[in-house]
């Protein structure tokens, strides 16, 4: 079946304390994207890829990583998590991004204590 | 300032009838116009993408339209059922940033019997 898939699903977790969300799609798409979605504020991108080893800064890239090492997997890392940092996230994936629509996964929903 | 914003945030209709959402976007020079459909606690589901050359597009009972002079976008669900329940979002993204995406903070429809 393709799909986009998170782990984990839910996190909680303590204000500077590292982790990484994981992302993979089985669908060997070349652009995969990290979204946050909070309240009021709709979708917000973090950070984009347009194939291995292209990574782009999205609106709201700071205190996130990401790395691009595989064409199939792109995690997100927080450094230093902080409270402002609570959100669901979401990964996507396309072929392309013209005209490609994209598939997004099932989300993380991440609460920094 | 966001630069898709959508109208209104939020709407109850009866099952069986029509709605329209709007989007009004600021988003240039403009490269193409997406609206997914987001079921409660899962990731968008893409229903249209049009470019600045398409003006109507249908998936099913969604109908979406494009005003590229003025801006402008909507969609048009006919004969609501209760599935049609969910958050629709507007994005719109530009020729000069490939892979970047603006989104707006979504409209909000609930269907009651």
């Amino acid at each position: 079946e393709a799909q986009v898939t998170q782990n984990p699903r839910y996190l909680i977790t303590v204000t500077g304390k590292k982790l990484t969300v994981t992302c993979s799609q089985n669908m060997n798409h070349e652009y995969m994207s990290w979204y946050r979605q909070d309240p009021g504020l709709g979708l917000r991108q973090i950070y984009y890829s347009m194939n291995v080893e292209v990574t782009d800064k999205g609106d709201v890239p700071e205190g996130y990583k990401v790395s691009r090492k595989e064409k199939r997997n792109f995690p997100l890392i927080l450094e230093s998590p902080s409270p402002n940092q609570t959100s669901l996230y979401f990964c996507a994936s396309a072929r392309g991004t013209a005209l490609n629509e994209q598939y997004f996964g099932p989300g993380t929903r991440l609460t920094v204590t | 300032k966001n630069q898709v914003e959508q109208s209104p945030q939020s709407l109850i209709i009866l099952e069986g009838k029509n709605c329209t959402l709007q989007c009004n976007y600021t988003v240039s020079p403009f490269s193409n116009l997406r609206w997914y459909k987001q079921d409660t606690g899962r990731g968008p589901v893409s229903l249209t993408i049009m470019t600045f050359s398409e003006n109507t597009k249908s998936n099913g009972r969604y109908t979406a339209t494009l005003d590229a002079d003025t801006k402008q976008s909507s969609l048009h669900i006919t004969a609501s059922q209760l599935s049609d329940s969910a958050s629709y979002i507007c994005v719109v993204s530009s020729t000069d940033s490939w892979g970047k995406f603006q989104f707006g903070a979504g409209t909000q429809v609930v269907v009651t019997p």
